[in-house]
Parts: C-alpha cells; sequence; structure tokens
C-alpha cells in the first residue's frame, strides 16, 4: 500500500513568494495532520482534519498560513508570503480514529 | 495540558550495548504514551505505544518501553545496539485514545559507534 505522499520533497524558495505543499494521505484514513519541524521548535502539530473538516488550527503560526483538504484525497498547506524564518520540513500525516497516525517523508522548505 | 521531556538530545552507545532513551510525560489523564524513529530525511516511523493493559510494551526492530505511571516515565530500551539503530527517536503523549492531539519530545539523536 502507498503511503502518505507529499511533494515537492524540496522547495526552495525566495521570500515573498506563495509556497504551496501538497499531500496525499493513505486511501480510507479520516485524519489528515499537517505538522512542522524545526531545530529550535522541535515538532509541531500545525492543522488536523477530519473527514475534510479543519477541526483545530490552533497551531497555525500566522495569518500567511492556510490549509485546506478539497476532498479525502488531497490537503494542501500554502504559505503566502513566505519568510526565511518559515523554513522547516513540512510534515503531512495521516491516520484512521483510534489508530495509528503515519507520516509522510516530508517537504523540506527553504526560503533565501 | 500535555507535555514530554527527553533527556539528553544526543545520546551515544557503542555496537552491542544497551540502549536506553529517556522520555517523561506530564498529562492530567492517563495518557497514550507513543515512540516514533525517523531516519535521515525521512518522516517518522512508529516503533511502539502504550494505550491500556500491559505496561511493558514491545515493538519493532527488537525495542521495548515500560509505562511507569509512578514515575511519569515511559523508557524506550533495546538489549543491543545495531548500527542500523542510528537515528533520532522522538516520544510523544496523547490524552485521547484517537492519538490526534500528539505533543511531541524534541528529540534524542541516538549515535552508534562501532
Amino acid at each position: 500500500d502507498a503511503g502518505v505522499i507529499q511533494s515537492p520533497r524540496h522547495e526552495v524558495t525566495e521570500m515573498g513568494q506563495e509556497v504551496t505543499l501538497r499531500c496525499k494521505p493513505i486511501s480510507g484514513h479520516d485524519y489528515l495532520f499537517w505538522y512542522r519541524q524545526t531545530m529550535m521548535r522541535g515538532l509541531e502539530l500545525l492543522i488536523y482534519f477530519n473527514n475534510n473538516v479543519p477541526i483545530d488550527d490552533s497551531g497555525m503560526p500566522e495569518d500567511r498560513f492556510s490549509a485546506k483538504m478539497p476532498n479525502a484525497s488531497f490537503s494542501t498547506l500554502k504559505i503566502q508570503p513566505s519568510e526565511p524564518r518559515d523554513s522547516a520540513v513540512y510534515f503531512c500525516a495521516s491516520s484512521l480514529f483510534g489508530n495509528t497516525i503515519y507520516f509522510g517523508e516530508g517537504s523540506w522548505l527553504t526560503v533565501v | 495540558a500535555q507535555s514530554v521531556t527527553q533527556l539528553g538530545s544526543h545520546v551515544s552507545v557503542s555496537e552491542g550495548a544497551l540502549v536506553l532513551l529517556r522520555c517523561n510525560y506530564s498529562s492530567s489523564v492517563p495518557p497514550y504514551l507513543f515512540w516514533y524513529v525517523q531516519y535521515p530525511n525521512q518522516g517518522l516511523q512508529l516503533l511502539l505505544k502504550y494505550t491500556t493493559g500491559a505496561t511493558l510494551v514491545k515493538g519493532i526492530n527488537g525495542f521495548e518501553a515500560e509505562f511507569k505511571k509512578s514515575e511519569t516515565s515511559f523508557h524506550l530500551t533495546k538489549p543491543s545496539a545495531h548500527m542500523s539503530d542510528a537515528a533520532e527517536y522522538f516520544c510523544a503523549v496523547s490524552e485521547e485514545a484517537g492519538s490526534y492531539q500528539l505533543t511531541f519530545g524534541k528529540g534524542t539523536k541516538l549515535s552508534v559507534i562501532p
């Protein structure tokens, strides 16, 4: 079975540009999560969805960040405009309620 | 509010030696506890989890962890380290059975010396 698929794996962009990260969760999973990993702050939950509906976005750092899940098989995390302090690894993860959370391999974002 | 403290951001062991990675948690309700492993340039993979029942939990790759309520600990151990165990390990806590509110520790990087 395919795991959680994220794209792009690596992205280098200039400050001020829009960044869109994409995620395809595991088929049948009803929860989808976006995490951010940095050296300073470790792993932080940004937002999660249940059945395509955002449940908790309290971890989204600023209004520059937005996430959508238009259907059960696709989600995006958008940063507009991007800033150097947004440089991090962004993980998408999915789960079936009550079960293990499976992580994608991450999108490595560098904003210069 | 729940929190996780991992003692030691970096642990080095010799190949064949005991691996002990420490994790202490804080939770207002009986916790659900997890250990994840992250190999370089990869996502996180579940090693093991404690939900209810037996307090000694066995996971993949020979790892195990013991839930000690009195010590609020969930330390990860492996009797004999292999070179392939070199990775970063994350302890996480959840107060929900669905484990969708995971709070992670800062991680411990394990190095294995030949």
